[in-house]
């Protein structure tokens, strides 16, 4: 079946920090990537929709200067959190979706904790 | 707009016991319906989906049935077994009206005790 990786899968660093999370789709084209972030207890938030080629749709309250995305080919989409802070501290999780089929298939998750 | 809604946990059950999650949703156009799983430390799982009325989603002893006139999808298994243990996301996407975006409800998580 259809195989997301995401890496890396936990990330501890200091606050001012930038960190990259890569996404990539393993044995599928993915036109379409998304950025999740779920705070612990809670359900997943959609932050932004990657497109390849194209830049970034944000969700209403998601800065993009401090979450960069980045999808420059069918099968890779980064998100750089730029300047981490504590409260950026979360689990984020990507998907992709295969052209024109559902549903997406999700990464196992990024826990990123910024001290 | 698009929502979930989901029975609040947690949920514990013993092993063996029957499973019932509800989760009804509100939806402007037709939504593809999904139940993904999420283990403890990890990203999601789809368990399964129905695409339109009537259709019967299972996978691993887990059903889930479309039905568009209650606008439900509740997840059952006949008999949960401690490695059910997880946190149950219902989900919908609508091509039409929300561009391929995944709708999640607020999760359930369940405990099975031996």
């Amino acid at each position: 079946g259809a195989v997301v990786s995401q890496h890396p899968s936990r990330v501890i660093c200091k606050s001012g920090t930038s960190v990259k999370i890569e996404c990539r789709s393993l044995d599928f084209q993915a036109t379409t990537m998304f950025w999740y972030r779920q705070f612990p207890k809670q359900s997943l938030m959609l932050m932004a929709t990657s497109n390849e080629g194209s830049k970034a749709t944000y969700e209403q309250g998601v800065e993009k200067d401090k979450f960069l995305i980045n999808h420059a080919s069918l099968t890779l989409s980064t998100l750089t959190v730029t300047s981490a802070h504590p409260e950026d501290s979360s689990f984020y999780i990507c998907s992709a979706r295969d052209r024109g089929r559902q549903p997406q298939h999700f990464g196992d998750g990024t826990r990123l904790s910024i001290l | 707009g698009n929502s979930v809604t989901q029975m609040e946990g947690p949920v514990t059950l013993s092993e063996e016991a029957f499973l019932t999650i509800n989760c009804t949703y509100t939806a402007t156009g037709y939504p593809s319906l999904f139940w993904y799983v999420q283990y403890p430390g990890e990203g999601l799982q789809l368990l399964l989906k129905a695409t339109k009325a009537d259709d019967k989603g299972s996978n691993k002893g887990f059903e889930a049935t479309y039905r568009k006139e209650t606008t439900s999808f509740h997840l059952e298994k006949g008999s949960v077994q401690v490695s059910d243990s997880a946190v149950y996301f219902c989900a919908l996407s609508d091509l039409k009206t929300s561009y391929d975006k995944v709708i999640f409800g607020p999760g359930t998580s369940l405990s099975v005790i031996p």
